[in-house]
């Protein structure tokens, strides 16, 4: 089992809340991603890092941002939350090369009322 | 930009039926790789396809990879319950500041007992 958490699981939060999703890994791994996913849906990713201080946009424009100030650490951040904000968030890391698989945690499912 | 299409969308098959998935790409991969999501779960990592016309198995899941290796398909043979969930394919796509996976958007087994 890969070791990459990420809490909470499940977040229920009221319109214009600000909302951290922790993301953790201790495989080292440079690669870090953050996918939104609807159930039952495709993976859009919306985030990536390939290291320390490095982050990017990914192809689904998304209003939360993210940090990347620790190799295992890589939260994501909602500065206000909205119910179109209302899905699975599920985070990802990978080793350096593009035939690395990449290794899921169990995702954060919020709910924004 | 590259896209990774996977057809159908949905598949139901009654228990004991074979079932297959497909994966195109609109340009050649260097690799392939697939994933499966149970429901309620998160993606985890099946195999990864290399060489052009490369097959491989896993006890009744068996992966191709297209002469071209712009195509793939996995195929289940002789279903069973426990076979349910979305399964994905992924290629690299190459931006500027490294690669990245793009997933196809899935093709949801349910399975009737």
């Amino acid at each position: 089992e890969a070791d990459i958490y990420q809490t909470p699981r499940y977040l229920v939060i009221g319109t214009g809340k600000k909302i951290t999703l922790e993301c953790s890994q201790t495989m080292g791994h440079d690669k870090m991603y953050w996918y939104q996913q609807d159930p039952g849906m495709e993976l859009h990713l919306i985030h990536y890092s390939y290291g320390v201080n490095s982050t990017e946009k990914g192809d689904l424009s998304s209003e939360s941002t993210v940090s990347r100030i620790r190799t295992e650490h890589f939260p994501l951040t909602l500065e206000s939350a909205r119910p179109s904000h209302t899905s699975q968030y599920l985070c990802a890391s990978s080793l350096p090369r593009d035939s690395n698989e990449q290794f899921f945690g169990p995702g954060t499912r919020l709910t924004v009322l | 930009g590259q896209q990774v299409m996977q057809i159908p969308q949905y598949q139901h098959v009654q228990e004991g039926e074979d079932f297959t998935t497909y994966c195109n790409s609109s340009t050649t991969l260097s690799n392939i790789q697939w994933y499966k999501q149970r429901p309620g779960g998160h993606p985890v990592f099946l195999i990864q396809l290399v060489k052009s016309g490369e097959v491989k198995k896993q006890k009744r899941l068996t992966f191709q990879f297209g002469e071209a290796k712009k195509n793939s398909s996995l195929h289940i043979t002789a279903t069973q319950t426990t076979d349910v969930g979305t399964y994905f394919c992924a290629g690299p796509r190459w931006k500027t500041s490294g690669s990245r996976l793009t997933f196809g958007e899935g093709t949801q087994l349910t399975v009737n007992p």
